[in-house]
């Protein structure tokens, strides 16, 4: 596609549910990140893949949060046993080191947990 | 620890005046600097860039601004529109290209017709 998507666009979740979120970057971008939007805040670092390098999950918040990248493409970010603090707005971003340094961020998966 | 902050959490402007948007940041080994336009309900998206080698670059409209010697960044916006309401962030890295991008938490942006 012509740019990252993200899925779902939206989730509600009950607390103590897993909830799977899903990114597909630009093809070509060797990096991807992960990032958490808080309503009102800027953006929250929280694990980086870059291609077939271990991944920097030094922004994961608690062991609840995991993410897994394919190769260089699809990228899941899983939170188990979801916390009402978890609602936030889920961002994802890639990036061509090649070409350019700039981050392409998705629309974003907005979390709400009950 | 290091952070990226802003000075003003909100920016009121008419539109057709320059807007001017500042951004303070603590970690003097920071070497690249983004400035991203979030509109309401959408992922951030990339306005301009600069290096710590250089202190002005020029977009279309936009011009960054790095005073390395004071830790401050700034984005103009020039005759400002009513598509420039927006939240603006400024972010930088450490590390290099390759490093994690730190974020402030935004200055939004509202242009009065």
């Amino acid at each position: 596609g012509a740019g990252v998507s993200q899925s779902p666009s939206n989730k509600v979740t009950e607390k103590g549910k897993d909830v799977e979120l899903r990114c597909d970057p630009i093809s070509g971008h060797t990096a991807l990140y992960w990032y958490r939007q808080r309503l009102g805040q800027g953006l929250e670092f929280l694990i980086y893949f870059q291609g077939n390098s271990a991944p920097d999950k030094s922004g994961l918040p608690s062991d609840r949060f995991s993410a897994e990248r394919t190769g260089e493409s699809v990228s899941t970010l899983t939170i188990q046993r979801t916390q009402q603090e978890d609602s936030a707005v889920y961002l994802c971003a890639g990036q061509d080191f090649t070409n350019t340094d700039t981050q392409y961020f998705g629309p974003g998966t907005r979390l709400t947990v009950l | 620890g290091e952070s990226v902050g802003l000075h003003l959490p909100t920016l009121s402007v008419q539109e057709g005046d320059n807007s001017i948007i500042n951004c303070a940041y603590s970690n003097s080994a920071s070497d690249y600097f983004i400035w991203y336009k979030q509109e309401s309900g959408k992922g951030p998206q990339f306005i301009i860039d600069i290096r710590s080698n250089m202190d002005k670059r020029q977009g279309q409209r936009v011009t960054v601004l790095l005073n390395k010697t004071v830790k401050h960044l700034s984005l103009q916006i020039a005759a400002t529109q009513p598509g420039d309401s927006a939240v603006y962030f400024c972010a930088e890295t450490y590390g290099g290209s390759q490093g994690n991008l730190i974020f402030g938490k935004g200055t939004k942006l509202s242009v009065k017709p």
